[in-house]
């Protein structure tokens, strides 16, 4: 199976800030990597898909990179209503494995 | 819009049975995989099984694997979860999820999701 690790764990930011968070595949996974966002008590939400796609009707300050083993999500202009955990998911072969998360908690 | 509501959920007891459904519309139920995905209290998430938008193809995670079956009814715009030998261990919140395209892609729509709890 691939594995997915995030980093950081948890990141504090302030409003306006922009916010780098990693994801690295234990093997190649060409572009099959997407990344959601999830609220407390909510279910996910598709942030980018194939890595870099800005999935319909998310905000343009989100965006993605990365090809092969190792990615990034940036949001640029932290909005309040940012603050939420954050998950990579690799599309690339069965299992689909997702990344630990990552908190990203108000300064 | 795309509406996915799981049911089934509730509290059972360690080696038992338990079958979700998800009652999915808004989109044309039979052009999509199908996912479930699962998060335990606290934690972070779990891809559990997918299948393809005609039901012949499947693919399990490796903790379910041989326990958990997921099949579809089309022509209902259903897709379920057969879960046996239940363990302390399933106990999460089970999400069923649309995939974006094909059975490989990622998925784009999620229900609100429903709780399994395994405790004697």
């Amino acid at each position: 199976d691939i594995q997915m690790t995030q980093s950081p764990s948890s990141v504090s930011a302030s409003v306006g800030d922009r916010v780098t968070i990693t994801c690295r595949a234990s093997q190649d996974i060409s572009s099959w990597l997407a990344w959601y966002q999830q609220k407390p008590g909510k279910a996910p939400n598709l942030l980018i898909f194939a890595a870099s796609h800005l999935e319909s009707g998310v905000p343009s300050r989100f965006s993605g990179s990365g090809s092969g083993t190792d990615f990034t999500l940036t949001i640029t202009g932290l909005q309040p209503e940012d603050f939420a955990t954050y998950f990579c998911q690799q599309a690339n072969s069965f299992p689909h494995t997702f990344g630990q998360g990552t908190r990203l908690e108000m300064k | 819009q795309v509406q996915l509501v799981e049911s089934g959920g509730g509290v059972v007891q360690p080696g038992g049975s338990l079958r979700l459904s998800c009652a999915a519309s808004g989109f044309t139920f039979s052009y999509y995989g199908m996912h479930w995905v699962r998060q335990a209290p606290g934690k972070g998430l779990e891809w559990v099984a997918v299948i393809s938008s005609d039901g012949s193809e499947e693919w399990y995670g490796d903790s379910v694997k041989g326990r958990f079956i997921i099949s579809r009814e089309n022509s209902q715009s259903t897709v379920d979860l057969q879960m046996n030998r239940l363990t302390t261990e399933d106990t999460a919140v089970y999400y069923c999820a649309k995939g974006r395209t094909s059975i490989t892609s990622c998925t784009d729509s999620w229900g609100q999701g429903t709780l399994v709890t395994v405790s004697s």
